[in-house]
């Protein structure tokens, strides 16, 4: 069945420090990548996505890139601020299940300290 | 635009009371969903509804309902609450396909069962 495996945390980086989170999936069919966060105290909400191989989907000074080959999507900042702390969630929609639901990784803590 | 509204935010309940959790959404959007998050488990849907008047199972049904009577409401109950359904509660909605069928979601419900 699909699946996603992300990184576990939690992770401890010092501000303007870079940032991987690292996602990787298994799906049948061709799917939807996501990333989300979620800040203390808050629902989740989307960071970025990429709907097809070798999309860069990007936001907030975040980026990931869809790797079909390697079945990765991960998260990338290149330099990380205090606000940036927060919990995330990769997660993937395949359009040929009969549910069209997300399924999400357990997703990775960041604290960032200043 | 409001988005999802929950309630109540957080509820602490006793073993074996019924209780309902509400949600509303006012973007029409067909498709709805109530997910469960847990330290460590990350995110696991409970329920779905790809439009008013369908309901479908998710990763972990037993113990819980729902309904969807109309496109805004998707309520989810727990007929006899056991303490094992502690957790945070959340709901969230996806449009349409053009909008890539992002998920929104709700703000939560921190529900104690004792």
């Amino acid at each position: 069945g699909n699946s996603v495996t992300q990184m576990e945390g939690p992770v401890t980086l010092s501000e303007e420090a870079f940032l991987t989170i690292n996602c990787t999936y298994t799906a049948t069919g061709y799917p939807s990548l996501f990333w989300y966060v979620q800040y203390p105290g808050e629902g989740l909400q989307l960071l970025l996505k990429a709907t097809k191989a070798d999309d860069k989907g990007s936001n907030k000074g975040f980026e990931a890139t869809y790797r079909k080959e390697t079945t990765s999507f991960h998260l990338e900042k290149g330099s990380v601020q205090v606000s940036d702390s927060a919990v995330y969630f990769c997660a993937l929609k395949d359009y040929g299940g009969s549910q069209g639901n997300l399924i999400f990784g357990k997703g990775t803590k960041l604290s960032v300290k200043p | 635009i409001a988005g999802i509204t929950q309630a109540p935010t957080s509820q602490i309940l006793a073993a074996g009371r019924r209780m309902t959790l509400r949600c509303t959404q006012d973007m029409r959007h067909n498709a709805m969903y109530w997910y469960r998050q847990d330290l460590g488990l990350g995110l696991r849907l409970i329920h779905y509804s790809n439009t008013a008047g369908t309901t479908g199972k998710g990763e972990v049904p037993d113990g819980y309902s729902v309904s969807r009577a109309n496109t805004d409401d998707f309520p989810l109950t727990l007929a006899s609450a056991v303490p094992s359904q502690t957790s945070v509660y959340f709901c969230a909605s996806s449009g349409h396909a053009g909008e890539g069928n992002i998920q929104y979601f709700g703000a939560g419900t921190r529900l104690s069962v004792l």
